[in-house]
């Protein structure tokens, strides 16, 4: 079956220590990104990469840092820069440009929840 | 971009049709509406997209008024798995930011 799959779906990590959160697709998309959502909010943009070995920062990139070595492929390590690392994050991917509209069919995976203590 | 309104939270009968509305009314000639829902604990799951005409897939049909200034959103036999948060968004076609901002969308509660 063609997805996205996060892991581990739940992270406990110790203040101060990095994480990184995995995120795989089989589904031959181009462009990738990681959102954060936090209780009765809603998204926000942390990172998205539109092809292979290239990336952006989205609006709170700060704290986080990714990669993008592989097409299928673009995991989100949270470092002890980032302040308020407890939430729940997501990843999706889209289809590559079809005059821009295909970047917002976005596909997502089951997300991971990090609880940082 | 448009701002879009809808409903915080509607009923429905499990096997009927839940329908969902949208309103949209400062909508651009190119902005599409897209629907979105997430079921509790889950990540966001794209339904649909449309521009002017109606559109319909294996998960649901949109229907755009004629001034396209509302949209609804139509699950024709709505299951207990139709539970969860459904978010109508407008996006310019073009449009190079990438990211979906999700409102507070309305809460659908499928009933047995």
């Amino acid at each position: 079956d063609g997805g996205i799959t996060q892991s581990p779906k739940y992270l406990f990590r110790k203040e101060g220590q990095n994480v990184t959160l995995s995120c795989e697709q089989n589904l031959n998309h181009d462009a990738m990104y990681w959102y954060r959502q936090d209780p009765g909010q809603g998204l926000r943009l942390i990172y998205y990469s539109q092809i292979v070995n290239d990336f952006q920062k989205g609006d709170i990139a700060e704290g986080y840092s990714v990669s993008r070595e592989k097409k299928e492929s673009f995991p989100l390590t949270v470092t002890s820069a980032q302040k308020n690392p407890t939430a729940f994050y997501l990843c999706a991917s889209s289809p590559r440009d079809q005059g821009g509209l295909s970047y917002y069919e976005q596909y997502f995976g089951p997300g991971t929840r990090l609880t940082v203590t | 971009d448009a701002k879009t309104t809808q409903p915080p939270s509607m009923d429905c009968a499990e096997g009927r049709a839940a329908n969902l509305p949208c309103n949209h009314s400062t909508i651009s000639g190119n902005e599409y509406v897209y629907w979105y829902r997430q079921i509790h604990s889950q990540g966001p799951q794209y339904i649909i997209h449309g521009l002017k005409n109606n559109e319909t897939n294996e998960m649901a049909s949109l229907i755009i008024t004629e001034d396209r200034k509302s949209s609804t959103l139509i699950l024709p036999h709505a299951t207990l798995r139709d539970t969860a948060v459904y978010y109508c968004i407008v996006i310019p076609f073009g449009g190079s930011n990438y990211k979906l901002t999700f409102g507070k969308g309305t809460l659908l509660t499928v009933n047995p």
